[in-house]
């Protein structure tokens, strides 16, 4: 079955600092992700994707990393803001490509 | 409309009683996904339609569950004899494409079965 793994489930970091958050995933046949960022009593929302032909994206602020070879996925944000504090997910689409598989999350603590 | 709308937002239901959750995807969307989010853990896939192919129902617990999608567009999930281990966030998503841009969420209902 699909697993989508997180290493820390928890993450506080001091305003300016940067983050990163890290995605471990099981299936080699995925081969497109996306980061995903909820806040409280909202519905999970696309921050970035990467198809597995890169190994890094950037956006605003926001970096992900892709390595393969261990099947690790990272997300990095720069300067992070009291307004980054949110539950992270990371998401593969698995070997179907139909559907996402999603992790448990890490919880983001921008301290002030 | 502008993004993907659930109703209700919250419902509390006594247990065996039966639940509807409506999802309105985004106008276009022919991808729709239904997911559930228990307290402090990540998602677990449900249903998925697309377009007027058959939905992939693999993801549904037990047979108390069941989705349609009527015309393409609305969808009604539907909790038949509801238990305690039912209480989740619903969440509803839409896309326009299954394998780039990811899914618009709607925000969930928040079903609590007492």
């Amino acid at each position: 079955g699909e697993s989508v793994g997180l290493h820390l489930p928890t993450l506080s970091v001091q305003e300016g600092d940067n983050s990163i958050i890290n995605c471990a995933y099981s299936n080699s046949a995925s081969d497109y992700f996306i980061w995903y960022k909820q806040e409280s009593g909202k519905g999970p929302q696309f921050i970035i994707d990467i198809r597995s032909n890169m190994d890094k994206r950037q956006g605003q602020r926001v970096t992900v990393l892709l390595n393969k070879t261990v099947k690790h996925l990272s997300l990095q944000i720069a300067a992070t803001q009291p307004g980054d504090s949110a539950v992270y997910f990371c998401a593969e689409n698995g070997y179907t490509g139909n559907q996402f598989y999603f992790g448990t999350g890490t919880s983001l603590t921008v301290i002030p | 409309g502008a993004g993907v709308s659930q109703s209700p937002s919250n419902k509390v239901t006594e247990k065996g009683k039966d639940v509807e959750l409506r999802c309105d995807p985004i106008s276009g969307h022919t991808a729709l996904y239904w997911y559930r989010q228990s307290l402090g853990q990540g998602l677990e896939f449900l249903i998925y339609f697309q377009g007027n192919s058959a939905p992939d129902k693999s993801g549904l617990p037990s047979d108390r569950f069941s989705a349609e999608r009527t015309g393409g567009s609305v969808s009604t999930l539907t909790i038949q004899r509801t238990q305690q281990e039912d209480s989740a966030v619903y969440l509803c998503a839409s896309s326009l494409h299954t394998n780039r841009g990811g899914y618009t969420f709607g925000s969930g209902t928040r079903l609590t079965v007492v």
